[in-house]
């Protein structure tokens, strides 16, 4: 298996602009994660999903974030319209069931700049 | 809120030192801890503790967990350069797939 895959790896953008970034959890897993890292915060939640249902977002800074999952196999995080602050590592976590015991299996993550 | 502190944020020691790495906790309905390694890019998972007082191993790493003190901490004996990297540690809640990090720890160490 591939493990969790997320694109692009890289992101510069300007402030203003709309990102989208995206993730393939690892086949079979039926939850998945948004996290952001930054030096400041350390790693955040900010929305996960089991079968594709949206459980918790609470973590979703404000309503310029949004995520979907439409599918199983994929995942998408926006930001519109990005700030600098946005300016962080933003990673998509998979695991096997909606239940705490399971590890959760982090992607490469996407460094994400906006200027 | 739910929190988890790790200490130091921050050590540099000499390779062959030994390392005592501390995560708190103080979270509403608490499962199980979990610590991570994360070195150049993805955080990877190390151990999950659920039961006070039983160390878990894996090589020159443990660690072990006190349930009435709300506290873990991660050893590593022996160190190595490749060691370097910094250490997560994550509270999972009960009835949720939730895990609520801890800033992390920045472990250094030098040949």
């Amino acid at each position: 298996d591939a493990g969790v895959i997320q694109s692009p790896r890289h992101e510069v953008t300007e402030m203003g602009q709309e990102v989208t970034l995206r993730c393939k959890p690892i086949s079979g897993h039926n939850s998945l994660f948004w996290y952001r890292q930054t030096m400041m915060r350390g790693l955040e939640l900010l929305i996960y999903f089991n079968n594709n249902v949206p459980i918790d977002d609470s973590g979703m800074p404000e309503d310029r974030f949004s995520a979907k999952m439409p599918n199983a196999s994929f995942s998408t995080l926006k930001i519109q319209p990005s700030e600098p602050r946005d300016s962080a590592v933003y990673f998509c976590a998979s695991s096997l069931t909606a239940d705490s015991y399971n590890e959760q299996f982090f992607g490469p993550g996407t460094r994400l700049t906006v200027l | 809120e739910d929190k988890v502190v790790q200490s130091p944020l921050s050590l540099v020691v000499h390779e062959g030192d030994t390392v005592t790495l501390n995560c708190s906790y103080e979270v509403t309905n608490f499962r199980s801890l979990l610590w991570y390694k994360q070195e150049k890019k993805a955080p990877t998972f190390l151990f999950m503790l659920t039961s006070s007082g039983i160390e878990k191993k894996s090589g020159r790493l443990s660690s072990i967990l006190d349930k009435k003190e709300l506290f873990s901490i991660l050893n590593i004996t022996a160190t190595q350069t490749g060691d370097s990297a910094i250490s997560l540690c994550a509270a999972a809640l009960q009835g949720a797939q939730k895990l609520v990090f801890g800033q992390g720890t920045r472990l250094t160490i030098n040949p």
